[in-house]
């Protein structure tokens, strides 16, 4: 079982449309989570951290942790097409500063 | 403020040849990192650093050496080439959260 893994995309929705991104891991002592953005032919870029359970909202983005289900989620409010990038889910031990990554989603949002 | 700067952007290496990517932080960040991503793929730890003179390897250490003699920088060096370094490799640091370079498009050929 890989550590990370992130639903297989690509993930296509319309202009407006909420993008829903999955993420599930592996080891339980897994304390941090973050959802990057990249840009083809781009370095990773953070968009959103969680540590708690629950919803974190910072503008369009939404991030939602289960840690019983081992399950983190990204949701993408009225998609724009700027929003079209693969999205890479990262966790993190509490005692560690390695960050293990999944293959990421590639979103399209269509205009 | 750079950030954290790679250098070269692209290089295109035969095999058994060697080279080193440079990367320089101005941030102070105490943790830098050295990831490789192959297409399709996330993100893999080659190399980290805690700190000046202390490095450890991550998850793909083989075919790879690294050092920190600074705060600032933390090249990775690449001996004797082979087909599968053929790569993009990201130079990143932290805390906060990782800022990463711009990233080293890699060919053996």
């Amino acid at each position: 079982q890989k550590e990370v893994e992130q639903n297989s995309g690509p993930l296509s929705v319309p202009e407006g449309a909420i993008a829903s991104l999955n993420c599930t891991y592996s080891d339980r002592g897994s304390q941090s989570f973050f959802w990057y953005r990249q840009y083809s032919g781009k370095s990773p870029e953070l968009i959103m951290f969680i540590y708690s359970n629950g919803d974190k909202e910072d503008g369009r983005f939404t991030a939602q942790l289960n840690k019983a289900s081992q399950y983190v989620s990204l949701l993408i409010r009225d998609s724009q097409p700027s929003d079209s990038a693969t999205y890479l889910c990262a966790v993190r031990r509490s005692n560690d500063y390695k960050l293990s990554f999944g293959a990421g989603t590639t979103v399209t949002v269509r205009a | 403020n750079a950030g954290v700067t790679q250098t070269p952007k692209f290089r295109i290496l035969k095999i058994g040849q060697s080279m080193t990517l440079q990367c320089t932080q101005d941030m102070n960040h105490n943790y830098m990192y050295w990831y490789r991503q192959d297409p399709g793929m996330g993100l893999k730890l080659i190399y980290y650093s805690v700190g000046a003179g202390i490095t450890d390897k991550g998850e793909v250490p083989n075919g790879y050496n690294v050092s920190r003699s600074t705060t600032e920088d933390f090249p990775l060096r690449l001996e004797l080439a082979a087909p599968s370094q053929t790569s993009v490799y990201f130079c990143a640091s932290s805390p906060p959260d990782k800022t990463f370079g711009s990233g080293t498009r890699l060919t053996v050929v």
